[in-house]
């Protein structure tokens, strides 16, 4: 099936930088949503999109719906232990329940 | 609120074995719930879409009779893997979206399954 494509793949950085991935697709989605997935743990919803353009933090957490609908942004401010993970974004048009995923950005912190 | 909850979380059998895995939301009703399938390192890839009261929807590529989706209830759904194999080895993860329109989907902690 289809798969959004995330950048980059893999990050590996100090405790207390930000960080910044993002997620591109092919076609437009009319909500795009932002999940981390822990070791063996089901995906976490962390913040959801619904309208082209639209930002949208949760603590230091901050999204934005890209204007084309075809992408995506997840910003993480001062990075902490906890945040390592993978983040997946994932889209879903209206009428469809089905959410396409992205390939992931794995976020690792070095000591 | 909008806990789903899976049962097993791990399980390990033998080759040729069925494997019922169970998704439950807890404290909300869900007409509609989804099974994924995760390999390591990978995105999670959509298997089914469960129903309640009715046959589940397949994805393209994915056996409906090595993969049966029974959706009885507003908050239960079982897929059981039927004659497992090695190859089905996996992280299946079940997900549920609340009734009312326009939420987001929320997923359990999801169940690995060895074959040896």
């Amino acid at each position: 099936g289809q798969q959004l494509n995330q950048s980059p793949q893999s990050m590996f950085i100090q405790e207390g930088e930000d960080v910044s991935m993002n997620c591109t697709s092919s076609s437009i989605f009319n909500t795009w949503l932002w999940y981390k997935q822990d070791p063996g743990e089901g995906p976490v919803l962390l913040i959801a999109l619904y309208k082209a353009g639209e930002l949208t933090s949760n603590g230091r957490l901050t999204a934005q719906f890209g204007i084309t609908r075809k992408d995506s942004f997840l910003n993480i401010s001062a990075s902490i232990p906890s945040d390592v993970g993978i983040y997946f974004c994932a889209g879903q048009n209206f009428g469809n329940e089905k959410l396409t995923f992205g390939t992931g950005t794995r976020l690792t912190i070095i000591p | 609120g909008a806990v789903v909850s899976q049962h097993p979380s791990w399980v390990i059998c033998k080759s040729g074995t069925s494997v019922k895995i169970e998704c439950r939301s807890l404290d909300f009703q869900a007409t509609t719930m989804f099974w994924y399938r995760q390999f390591p390192k990978q995105s999670l890839m959509l298997m089914a879409t469960s129903n309640e009261g009715s046959k589940a929807t397949y994805e393209q590529g994915v056996e409906k009779d090595k993969f049966l989706i029974n959706h009885a209830s507003l908050t239960l759904s079982t897929l059981t893997v039927t004659s497992a194999h090695p190859e089905d080895s996996s992280f299946y993860i079940c997900s549920a979206r609340v009734i009312q329109g326009g939420q987001p989907q929320h997923f359990g902690d999801g169940t690995r399954l060895s074959i040896l």
